[in-house]
């Protein structure tokens, strides 16, 4: 399984647009690329997955290059129920692995 | 609409004492099933997936099991729990063919004394 590389921690401001890079240079050709967001205490909430080049929903974007070796998660406006820790995630099939994800943090 | 199951939602138990943590999914047939752990400050750690009833893949050899007695249920047990089994257990379930989108129940947090 390909293994993933985040920032630990990042701080942002209420409305900015935050945009988080994960490294994954093993990523094989049927891997996708999946971002999680957790609150304390609770469950990861699955926010967007991707194979290639862009994916958009209503909460973030997911930014791919053709190489595939890096993906950008970006979060537009955001506020203080942002502030959590996002994990970046490749496999296929759900055999994934959660690396130690990065915190963000938003300030008003 | 789906819906995962998990309980208890806290559990104290002392040192050597049997564990058995139920998760139940609602609303989807055939969904893949998984154990985490998550010790605290940490990250999550895959402990077991099911593709079936019956068919369990451990990730990591620990004093831990799990069992898929029907399609919708998974059960994580221990003989005897160990200090290093505390923290937070989740479970988690996703359709075949939906790459790693996963949906994870409440939790489960686990305090072994």
């Amino acid at each position: 399984l390909a293994k993933t590389t985040q920032p630990i921690s990042m701080d942002s401001y209420e409305g900015q647009e935050v945009n988080i890079t994960c490294s994954h240079n093993n990523i094989a050709t049927n891997d996708y690329i999946t971002w999680y967001q957790q609150f304390p205490s609770q469950g990861p909430r699955f926010i967007i997955q991707g194979y290639k080049t862009k994916v958009t929903n209503e909460v973030a974007s997911l930014f791919i290059p053709a190489d595939r070796k890096s993906s950008t998660l970006s979060l537009p406006r955001v506020s203080l129920s942002d502030t959590a820790v996002y994990y970046c995630l490749v496999g296929d099939r759900g055999e994934v692995r959660f690396g130690a994800g990065t915190r963000l943090t938003v300030k008003p | 609409s789906q819906t995962i199951h998990q309980w208890p939602a806290t559990l104290v138990q002392p040192v050597g004492s049997p564990l058995s943590l139920e998760c139940t999914v609602e609303g989807t047939s055939n969904p893949n099933l998984y154990w985490y752990r998550q010790a605290a400050g940490r990250g999550l750690q895959l402990l077991f997936y099911s593709v079936g009833i019956g068919q369990i893949s451990s990730e990591v050899p620990q004093n831990l099991s799990a069992s898929r007695p029907q399609d919708r249920q998974f059960i994580l047990s221990s003989k005897k729990l160990l200090l290093s089994d505390s923290g937070f257990y989740l479970c988690a379930w996703s359709r075949l063919g939906a790459g790693n989108e996963q949906y994870f129940g409440p939790g489960t947090r686990l305090t072994v004394t």
